[in-house]
């Protein structure tokens, strides 16, 4: 099974909106609503920060948001924060009975 | 307040069986309906999922790695452990346990620390 499609990195400015895409097939992306996102800063185990393509964990800011369409899935940043610079990784279940990562994202705030 | 702990050796030989264990405590690890998985990561790279076991113990293992991982449970130490056979170079990286359950069986809410294991001679 091949690592999900994301964007090797993003940017944007503070107060920006940016947006995170992550293709896979219909054995995973396509076929499933089971699309988590996670955020993971340097040294750091990953947070989770969106589930089943849209919600959001308690604690979760709002600005945070997922969707998807046919084989993609999308994060949605909004109001970009300094803080918010971390590499982002999108995750799926597959027809394997599986979980695939994507190859993560690298989220630079200018 | 659940925590997860990786423990086990930073080098292994290759070809050798590289062992850890992930102890749970603040929670039964064999009460709810929680997955125990393995994650790995090598340096600079990208997220890998190895396998998890469910409470009831049944398991799912990554396809790719299938024929070298196992993963088990002991209810009464309150800990699960991968065993990954025959090791090479690419097994280098830092291994994570993760529960998931919370929010769903997908989706993993908490996390070990991470433990970095090289394979090496």
């Amino acid at each position: 099974q091949s690592a999900l499609t994301q964007p090797a990195s993003v940017s944007g400015s503070p107060g920006q909106s940016i947006t995170i895409s992550c293709t896979g097939t219909s054995s995973d992306v396509g076929g499933y609503n089971y699309v988590s996102w996670y955020q993971q800063h340097p040294g750091k185990a990953p947070k989770l920060m969106i589930y089943e393509v849209s919600n959001r964990p308690s604690g979760v800011s709002n600005r945070f948001s997922g969707s998807k369409s046919g084989n993609t899935a999308s994060l949605t940043i909004s109001g970009l924060q300094a803080e918010d610079e971390a590499d982002y990784y999108c995750s799926s279940y597959t027809s394997s009975s599986s979980i695939q990562f994507g190859g993560g994202t690298k989220l630079t705030v200018l | 307040q659940v925590q997860l702990q990786e423990s086990g050796p930073g080098l292994v030989k290759p070809s050798q069986t590289l062992s850890l264990t992930c102890t749970v405590s603040g929670g039964s690890i064999s009460s709810g309906s929680y997955y125990w998985s393995w994650i790995r990561q090598p340096a600079g790279k990208g997220l890998e999922w190895i396998g998890r076991i469910y409470t009831s113990g049944s398991t799912n293992y990554n396809p790719s790695l299938k024929s070298r991982v196992t993963i088990s449970v002991d209810t009464s130490k309150n800990q699960f452990s991968l065993k990954l056979s025959s090791v090479t170079a690419a097994d280098t990286a830092v291994y994570y346990c993760a529960r998931a359950g919370t929010w769903g069986l997908y989706y993993f809410d908490y996390w070990g620390q991470g433990t970095l294991v090289t394979v090496s001679s």
